[in-house]
């Protein structure tokens, strides 16, 4: 089957720590995405990538850092200066251009205990 | 505010009834998507309507673009339980897609 895997589906952080978020996709796709997802709130783009080994920071990418060194794999890494890292995490990709369709993965539910 | 504001925050209907909700935006657009989000899981691409297009269906979903108003509306016909989620509108601005709060919809069996 062809889509987007997220692991892990919860993940938990002590404060300082820092932690991956994991994103792979088997669509061929070369653009992939971060999103954050808020309560209430629309989707914000922390990072996007549209080929290997070169990535563009988004609108809020302050502590966050990502990687793409596969076009199958987008980690996101949460570190430990993003003061307020609970969210729900959402990778995605498309095609090409950014405004493409986007196909979205199950997510991540990251908690700071 | 954002490029796209979904209208109403949330809906409640039931089952069997039509679900309407609109979306606004600032700036010309080339195209306008509609998402869709079941309870703590990923979007789902419904429909894309370009902005030389008027009106586009799929299924039992129906969507219009205005661009003299900026504005879009999704129209959900028969709705059924399952049609309960988020919807989101999502419009390109500046080479990349921006997303709307969303319209929360219920429906009620």
């Amino acid at each position: 089957d062809g889509g987007i895997t997220q692991s892990p589906k919860y993940l938990f952080r002590k404060e300082g720590q820092n932690v991956t978020l994991s994103c792979e996709q088997n669509l061929n796709h070369d653009a992939m995405y971060w999103y954050r997802q808020d309560p209430g709130q629309g989707l914000r783009l922390i990072y996007y990538s549209q080929i290997v080994n070169d990535f563009q920071k988004g609108d809020i990418a302050e502590g966050y850092s990502v990687s793409r060194e596969k076009k199958e794999s987008f980690p996101l890494t949460v570190t430990s200066a993003q003061k307020n890292p609970t969210a729900f995490y959402l990778c995605a990709s498309s095609t090409a251009a950014r405004t493409d369709t986007q196909y979205f993965g199950p997510g991540t539910r990251l908690t700071v205990l | 505010s954002q490029q796209g504001e979904e209208d109403p925050q949330a809906l409640s209907i039931q089952e069997g009834e039509n679900a309407t909700m609109n979306c606004s935006y600032k700036t010309s657009i080339n195209n306008l998507q509609w998402y869709r989000q079941n309870s703590g899981r990923g979007l789902v691409h419904l429909i894309l309507i370009r902005s030389n297009e008027r009106e586009k269906h799929s299924g039992r979903l129906r969507v219009t673009l205005d661009t003299s108003k900026k504005s879009s509306s999704l129209l959900i016909t028969a709705s059924r339980a399952a049609d309960t989620a988020s919807y989101f509108c999502a419009t390109d601005l500046e080479d990349k897609l921006v997303f709307g709060a969303g319209t929360i919809l219920r429906v009620k069996s």
